[in-house]
């Protein structure tokens, strides 16, 4: 599985849009970008997922440049209940999908 | 769907005991995966089950760890011998593998070891 760099934490402001980055250089064609988050001693939940085209659901949007070398999480209006760590990883999907290789994530604060 | 489950949620324990975890994952997954966490650091893969096959594990999966699936439903991680190091949050996963399903891995609250 290829690895994912995230800056080690953010802050935003409550109700604005929290913009989290994720580096993914080394994907391959057929790995898919998906992003969990955990709260505090709580096990991760899974947020969303994408190959190259954006996505959104009722909890974020992800964006994926073009190369696919890079994507944003979008929390598009934070609150306090979003401070949490999260996770970007790459991974295949389907049935040939096994583990999933977590890195330190981000950890981001909101803040009132 | 109840989601995935863990028992116990904490364990405490002397070091050199054994200890045994559960996992109940979602009803029909095929898959079911563990993790550890230490403090700090993301979930680090341990070893994952299709059904009751056992298809990988990890190098951290020392030989006093063992896990199973026996029926292909529930799984057991079981520790021997603890060790202070083996002090972590043991996290379980499962996935389906079925045509149209979301193929996602649902994470489960986790059992948080202290070994003293």
């Amino acid at each position: 599985d290829a690895k994912t760099t995230q800056p080690p934490s953010m802050d935003c402001a409550e109700g604005r849009a929290a913009n989290l980055p994720c580096n993914h250089s080394t994907i391959s064609g057929n790995e898919y970008v998906y992003w969990y988050r955990q709260i505090h001693s709580q096990g991760p939940q899974y947020i969303i997922h994408g190959l190259k085209n954006n996505e959104t659901n009722e909890m974020a949007s992800l964006i994926i440049t073009e190369d696919r070398k890079s994507s944003t999480l979008i929390l598009p209006h934070a609150t306090l209940r979003d401070t949490a760590v999260y996770y970007c990883i790459v991974r295949v999907r389907g049935t040939n999908a096994g583990k999933s290789t977590f890195g330190d994530g981000t950890t981001l604060t909101v803040k009132p | 769907d109840t989601g995935v489950s863990q028992d116990p949620r904490h364990k405490i324990t002397k070091r050199g005991q054994n200890v045994t975890f559960r996992c109940d994952p979602i009803s029909e997954h095929n898959r079911l995966y563990w993790y550890r966490q230490t403090l700090g650091q993301g979930p680090e893969f341990l070893t994952y089950f299709q059904n009751e096959a056992q298809l990988e594990k990890s190098r951290l999966l020392s030989d006093r760890f063992s896990a199973e699936r026996p029926k292909g439903s529930f799984s057991t991680l079981e520790i021997q011998r603890t060790e202070q190091g083996d002090s972590a949050m043991y996290l379980c996963a499962s996935s389906s593998l079925k045509t149209g399903s979301s193929y996602e891995q649902y994470f489960g609250p986790g059992t948080r070891l202290t070994v003293t």
